[in-house]
């Protein structure tokens, strides 16, 4: 079956602009978690979606928020773009039918602030 | 607060060589699990093995085995008869138990392992 798919793979912006990354989860699945990835903070935890409302949120700005549909498929946005925000974003789905869903990641998109 | 501690960097072992990936935690709970994910070069996380804070047996998975210890708050990761497909980095996460549907990942910082053929 095909796995968790993010796109755009790859873009650049500058600072100011915004940016809106897609994620499509494994069919089945109604859960859909972003995780944000630097060298120097590792991975840290953005938000939750399940059933189109947010569920968790980690500690990051209101510039980072993000929206899910009604086929369980999810969008990030990050407004204001900084060069900080130049991260691989992962994108990870789950069944969510138990505690501490094993989560299935995305190849991620790799945003690059200039 | 939760955290994962990953203290090696990085590690870099001949092929056939056995390797230990420490991960150390700290949480308040009496209920967690813990996770290893491994990241090729690829980027995708790829999902090891799920641990709940009351199953302390250790696992062994092929050349992957696992050990979990309370007492130290350790969980640790061993490859047997390394590989150079095993070269990645391994991440070593913590969730709490927060119900069903729990999914922030509290993660260390990583191993990047490199297998030397």
């Amino acid at each position: 079956k095909a796995g968790v798919t993010q796109t755009p793979r790859y873009l650049i912006k500058t600072r100011g602009q915004q940016v809106t990354l897609s994620c499509s989860p494994i069919s089945g699945h109604r859960s859909v978690s972003w995780y944000q990835q630097t060298p120097g903070q590792g991975l840290q935890f953005l938000f939750e979606y399940f059933s189109e409302t947010q569920r968790n949120k980690g500690n990051f700005p209101g510039r980072f928020s993000g929206r899910q549909f009604s086929n369980s498929r999810s969008e990030m946005n990050v407004s204001t773009l900084e060069l900080g925000d130049s991260a691989l974003y992962l994108c990870a789905s789950s069944l969510n039918r138990a505690r501490a869903n094993v989560l299935t990641f995305g190849a991620g998109s790799r945003l690059t602030v200039l | 607060a939760q955290k994962v501690t990953q203290a090696q960097t990085e590690i870099s072992v001949v092929e056939k060589e056995d390797v230990t990936l420490d991960c150390v935690y700290e949480t308040r709970d009496t209920t967690y699990y813990l996770f290893w994910y491994k990241q090729p070069p690829s980027g995708e996380l790829v999902f090891l093995i799920r641990r709940n804070s009351f199953d302390e047996q250790n696992e062994i998975s092929g050349r992957y085995s696992w050990n979990f210890q309370k007492s130290t708050s350790s969980f640790n990761f061993t490859i047997t008869a390394s590989q150079v497909v095993d070269s990645a980095v391994y991440f070593c996460a913590l969730s709490e138990d927060r119900g069903f549907g729990n999914e922030k990942l509290t993660f260390g910082t990583g191993t990047r392992l490199t297998i030397i053929p």
